[in-house]
């Protein structure tokens, strides 16, 4: 059975740093592409970040190049998001999300997701 | 980046009518990179249809999907009880991805 899960969330002063982790299980990691995807209450489901499988490539949004990092550990089949110079706009629920490999590059499966507070 | 709007913002209806949302892209969906997204409440998002027509593995043949360029449809032929949720299109074709602000679809 396919699964993602997030860890790592929790409360965090502004101007804090938190480290996200996702281990996945039930298909073989290395294969495909991750991505990171946030939800609030306010601007609903937003794309924060990506790597390729290898990790030899990464990808951010805008709002949060230069002060997140995501990397991978494939003999651990874990997912990783460094976070840091959080500010309340960073607070939401923090998706992993599974990509395909196919030419059609959709999410195929999200973990269940860890809430960052960010909040003095 | 393409910005999605979706449409209504909530939808009420009874089980067994047919529900019809819409997304609509302010610039055209590069390859028809298309997606809509079930989420129920405290649930995470699950993959629905892809490719504006292609129902992932699993997705009963109620749920439908429609259009191309700018203009594109979730349909849901008859409502069934557990179809009461909120609904997320999502553009993968031009980065970065981006998703509409979702429909609530609530019992009358």
């Amino acid at each position: 059975e396919l699964q993602l899960v997030e860890s790592g969330g929790g409360l965090v002063q502004p101007g804090g740093s938190l480290r996200l982790s996702c281990s996945a299980s039930g298909f073989t990691f290395s294969t495909y592409p991750m991505h990171w995807v946030r939800q609030t209450p306010g601007k609903g489901l937003q794309y924060v970040s990506a790597i390729t499988n290898s990790g030899d490539k990464t990808y951010y949004a805008d709002s949060v190049k230069g002060r997140f990092t995501i990397s991978r550990d494939n003999s651990k089949n874990t997912l990783y998001l460094q976070m840091s110079s959080l500010t309340t706009e960073d607070t939401a629920v923090y998706y992993c999300v599974k990509r395909t490999v196919t030419t059609n590059p959709y999410y195929d499966f999200w973990g269940q997701g860890t809430l960052v507070t960010v909040s003095s | 980046e393409i910005v999605l709007t979706q449409s209504p913002g909530t939808l009420s209806l009874s089980p067994g009518e047919r529900a019809t949302l819409s997304c609509r892209a302010s610039q055209t969906v590069s390859s028809n990179y298309l997606a809509w997204y079930q989420q129920r409440p405290g649930q995470a998002p699950r993959l629905l249809i892809y490719g504006v027509s292609s129902r992932a593995t699993g997705i009963p043949d109620r749920f439908s999907g429609s259009g191309s360029g700018t203009d594109f449809i979730l349909t849901i032929s008859r409502l069934e009880p557990e179809d009461f949720a909120v609904y997320h299109c999502q553009q993968y074709g031009s980065p970065p991805n981006t998703f509409g602000q979702g429909t609530k679809l609530e019992i009358k």
